[in-house]
C-alpha cells in the first residue's frame, strides 16, 4: 500500500522552462511533506518543505504546492538548470517517521 | 564540521555472511533511522530509533538488526536471513519533536552480496 506516490518516473525539460514535479499521498494524518534532491550514488538532501496548514511556501527557484482536498502536492523549479539534473523525493511526515515516495528523476537539457 | 558519516562507501559479502553498516553522526540529533533503496523505489524504512537504548522496526525490517548504545551511533547489521541484501543503505537523522522533520542523510554504503 503506497502512502506516497509519484506516478511519473522521469520528466525532460528545456534549460531555462518551468519544471513541475508531482506527488499524491493518501493518509490524510501527514502532517509535513518535504522534498528531497538525490543524485546517483549520494544522500538525499533537503530542499524545500511545506506545513499541512499552509498551501504554499517558496525558496528561490523552488516552490512547494501543497492541494489538502485533492492530496496533491507539486514541486516547481524555475528556471531550470541542467544542474537540477538529479531523483527527485516527496516525503510525507506522520508520527516522527518519513513516508517516501519513489521519485521521480528530473533531466533539465541545455 | 558536522554531519553523518557512513562507512564503507562500498561493500562486498558473500551469500551467508552477516554484516554491519557503519553510521555516525555528531549533530547531536536524537532520532536515527536506516532505509534501503532499490531501482525505480523510493527510501524505505529498515529501522529507526528515536532515543538511545530504544528503536523500532520499519516496513521492512526482516533479516535486519539494529543497536542503539550511544546517541551518535546506530549500526544496521544485514544478516543472512535477509533474501535480497543487495541495495544501497541509507541512514539518516533528526532531532525528536513535533517540529523537526527535515532528516538528514548520510552518503549510503552500497552492499553487494556475491
Amino acid at each position: 500500500d503506497q502512502q506516497v506516490k509519484q506516478n511519473s518516473p522521469s520528466l525532460s525539460v528545456q534549460e531555462g522552462r518551468i519544471s513541475i514535479l508531482n506527488c499524491d499521498y493518501t493518509n490524510s494524518m501527514f502532517d509535513y511533506f518535504l522534498w528531497y534532491k538525490k543524485y546517483p550514488a549520494e544522500g538525499p538532501t533537503f530542499l524545500i518543505s511545506i506545513s499541512s496548514i499552509k498551501d504554499k511556501n517558496e525558496d528561490g527557484r523552488f516552490t512547494v504546492f501543497l492541494n489538502k482536498s485533492a492530496k496533491h502536492l507539486s514541486l516547481h523549479i524555475v528556471p531550470s538548470q541542467p544542474g537540477d539534473s538529479a531523483v527527485y523525493f516527496c516525503a510525507a511526515s506522520y508520527t516522527g517517521k518519513l513516508i517516501f515516495g519513489q521519485g521521480t528523476t528530473l533531466q533539465v537539457k541545455p | 564540521d558536522g554531519g553523518i558519516t557512513q562507512s564503507p562507501k562500498y561493500l562486498f559479502r558473500k551469500e551467508g555472511q552477516n554484516v554491519t553498516l557503519s553510521c555516525e553522526q555528531n549533530l547531536n540529533h536524537d532520532a536515527m533511522y536506516w532505509y534501503r533503496q532499490d531501482p525505480g523505489q523510493g527510501l524505505r524504512l529498515i529501522y529507526y530509533s528515536q532515543i538511545v537504548n530504544d528503536f523500532q522496526k520499519g516496513d521492512i525490517a526482516e533479516g535486519y538488526s539494529v543497536s542503539r548504545e550511544k546517541k551518535e551511533s546506530f549500526p544496521l547489521t544485514v544478516t543472512s536471513a535477509q533474501k535480497n541484501p543487495t541495495a544501497f543503505y541509507l541512514c539518516a537523522s533528526t532531532h525528536r519533536g513535533e517540529f523537526y522533520n527535515e532528516q538528514f542523510f548520510g552518503p549510503g554504503t552500497r552492499l553487494t552480496v556475491l
